[in-house]
């Protein structure tokens, strides 16, 4: 069984350029969640979707992070503009519907100079 | 609201030696409790989970964890480390809060396996 697939792996940009990452779920998974994790901390969760729905993104700085899942599978994070601070590892994790196990993807590495 | 707190950023152990990696949790609901590995440039890897079913876990690569209630505790251990066990690793607490499963991580801890 495929895991969860995130691409680019690697990103480095400017600030006050913009970004987007993409994230593919297992197969079967409604849930897809997109963590950030700064160097030398654990994971922090950005958004939640159920489906194309989004259940939690009290922790997502929207005046300049979005994210969309339109058909329900695959996800898209963008940052526009990019700020220094947001150099972290973006993760995307996936679960069955009201599954307490969560998958992770290999991330996605950005460098914002 | 949960919480998890992960002690000792950095453990060093030699190989073949006991494995503890200690992570202390705080939730308002029965938890549900993760430990997750993390190598260099790579994702999370579950290793193991309690979800109130047996207290003492067991895990992939020989790891287990223990939830103690009345310490709020959910430790992690090893008889016996291997070079390949250096890594990351990521307590992290669960819980349905209405709008899902939400995973609140600790700060990690650095495992170094020496000869």
């Amino acid at each position: 069984e495929a895991g969860v697939a995130q691409s680019p792996r690697y990103k480095i940009i400017e600030k006050r350029q913009s970004v987007a990452f993409w994230c593919n779920p297992i197969s079967g998974h409604a849930t897809l969640y997109w963590y950030q994790q700064i160097l030398g901390q654990g994971p922090k969760l950005l958004i939640q979707f159920q489906n194309n729905g989004v259940v939690d993104d009290s922790q997502l700085p929207k005046d300049r992070f979005s994210a969309e899942r339109l058909k329900g599978v695959d996800s898209t994070l963008k940052i526009q503009p990019a700020k220094l601070e947001d150099s972290a590892v973006y993760l995307c994790a996936s679960s069955l519907s009201g599954g307490n196990t969560q998958y992770f993807g290999p991330g996605t590495r950005l460098t914002v100079l | 609201a949960q919480s998890v707190t992960q002690l000792g950023s950095h453990v060093s152990v030699s190989e073949g030696a006991l494995v503890l990696l200690r992570c202390n949790y705080s939730s308002s609901v029965p938890p549900y409790l993760f430990w997750y590995v993390q190598y260099p440039n790579q994702g999370l890897q579950l290793l193991l989970k309690y979800t109130s079913a047996a207290t003492l876990v067991k895990g992939i690569n020989g790891f287990e964890a223990e939830f103690k209630k009345s310490e709020t505790s959910f430790h992690l251990t090893k008889p016996s480390a291997h070079m390949s066990d250096a890594a990351e690793y990521f307590c992290a607490v669960s819980a349905y809060t209405g709008g899902g499963n939400k995973l609140t991580f600790g700060t990690g801890t650095q495992l170094k396996v020496e000869l």
